[in-house]
């Protein structure tokens, strides 16, 4: 159980173009889904937490109006690039993760996206 | 800003081989310690998340021992298998407080 999705797997697009990613809870209702992304040679770094029905969460240096998150369901989110530039490129990868009476649940992750923007 | 260091960066051990790997994390205001395995092209599975001092889990020959007070947990394989090839994820936080991960030790278990 607890299987994540996520699609595309990889894309690469031309500056100045958007991109969507998403990423679903296949097998559960995911109350709060996370954001990461990964440069090379680097740590899994936080982007932004999502609950359902309300606006994200974004960490500290990450713009809000670049990467749009949606999480419209307890099934999908969903992160938008805006007007990706080469910087973006990088691997984007989503974590879910449900409340169950104030216990402590783990996150379940997808298996992530490589954004290429040429 | 918590900071989540692991070691090594990367291990080659032959077939049979037992080892094992460091992450260690501030002891400030600890919540949980969480240990991934992520092998290319598929998403990271977790595999203990401990979260008391002393806390000793294990999952066949991967077994995993907690120290919260001086900050650090260990990750050992006993008889690494080609298998157990990927790269290891630890990560502090969770609970209302988000994950900080460390870089990974990327194992590799040559047959």
């Amino acid at each position: 159980g607890a299987v994540v999705s996520q699609h595309p797997s990889r894309v690469i697009c031309k500056s100045g173009t958007s991109v969507k990613i998403e990423c679903r809870s296949l097998d559960f209702q995911a109350t709060t889904m996370f954001w990461y992304r990964q440069f090379p040679k680097k740590s899994l770094m936080l982007m932004a937490t999502s609950n359902e029905g309300s606006k994200a969460t974004y960490e500290q240096g990450v713009e809000k109006d670049k990467f749009l998150i949606n999480h419209a369901s307890l099934t999908l989110s969903t992160l938008t690039v805006t007007s990706a530039h080469p910087e973006d490129s990088s691997f984007y990868i989503c974590s879910a993760s449900y409340n169950r009476d104030g216990v402590y649940n783990e996150q379940f992750f997808g298996p992530g996206t490589r954004l290429t923007v040429l | 800003i918590l900071n989540v260091e692991q070691s090594p960066q990367s291990l080659h051990v032959q077939e049979g081989d037992s080892t094992n790997f460091t992450c260690s994390f501030p002891s400030s205001n600890f919540y949980a310690l969480h240990w991934y395995r992520w092998e290319t092209a598929k998403s990271p599975e977790a595999l203990f998340v401990m979260t008391l001092n002393g806390d000793e889990k294990k999952k066949g020959r991967i077994s995993a021992t907690l120290n919260t007070k001086e900050g650090y947990s260990y990750l050992y394989i006993k008889g690494s298998q080609p298998e157990d090839s990927a790269t290891y994820l630890c990560a502090s936080g969770g609970g209302s407080e988000k994950l900080v991960f460390g870089k990974g030790t990327k194992l590799t278990v040559n047959p």
